[in-house]
């Protein structure tokens, strides 16, 4: 079965730059999504087919896919950003959805 | 305004059965294909199946596979699954998700509902 790797975390002092990456054998052939969790609430999408931005998901959330390696930056970093992050694609040969296991970003 | 809501959770021993629902409203529910994914405690999430729109096709986690059965009532814009033979690591909060679009992000969630499987 397909399997998504992600760093356990990610730490980033405010109004810095953080990168998430998301590892699968040629991801970059696939469409990646990210979702943003925070504690105790439901999963929002926040970049779908590897770099589009949903609605309300400010400009800081961007996102790109290549050859292994898809990644989600954020810029600017603030505060409110420190949430758990999903990468997540649809598997079309096995027809299976597959989660990476997820970055915890901490604000320092 | 698109709102899922997940019901049915609950307590039940191993072995047990329950039937998750999820009531959706603010779309044509019946143009959309719909997922089912979980969580359990302190985990990370897991995906665990897919209706089509219809109802005529679906999938499921290898983890689930003969045991959980994801169905719908388009006329009651409700989505399902039926959870048979349950075991304690079933046990997570499980959230119904929209799929947004042909490469299945889901695009609008449910606020979950807890699942304990525990004697």
């Amino acid at each position: 079965s397909y399997v998504l790797t992600q760093p356990p975390s990610v730490s980033v002092a405010p109004g810095k730059t953080a990168r998430i990456t998301c590892g699968g054998n040629n991801i970059g052939s696939k469409s990646v999504h990210w979702y943003q969790q925070k504690p105790g609430q439901a999963p929002v999408l926040v970049i779908y087919y590897d770099s589009d931005r949903p609605s309300g998901i400010p400009e800081r959330f961007s996102g790109s896919n290549s050859g292994n390696t898809a990644t989600l930056t954020i810029s600017r970093v603030e505060a409110g950003d420190e949430a758990d992050y999903y990468c997540q694609v649809w598997d079309s040969s096995s027809d299976l959805g597959v989660f990476g296991g997820g970055t915890k970003l901490t604000v320092l | 305004e698109v709102q899922l809501v997940e019901s049915g959770g609950g307590l039940v021993q191993p072995g047990g059965s329950l039937r998750l629902s999820c009531a959706a409203s603010g779309f044509t529910f019946s143009s959309y294909w719909m997922h089912w994914v979980r969580q359990a405690p302190g985990k990370g999430l897991v995906w665990v199946s897919r209706i089509n729109s219809d109802g005529s096709s679906t999938s499921y986690a290898d983890s689930v596979k003969g045991r959980f059965t994801i169905s719908r009532d388009n006329a009651k814009n409700t989505l399902y699954l039926q959870m048979n033979s349950l075991r304690a690591e079933d046990t997570a909060v499980y959230y119904c998700a929209r799929e947004g679009g042909i490469a299945a992000d889901f695009d609008y969630w449910g606020q979950g509902t807890l699942v304990t499987v525990s004697s």
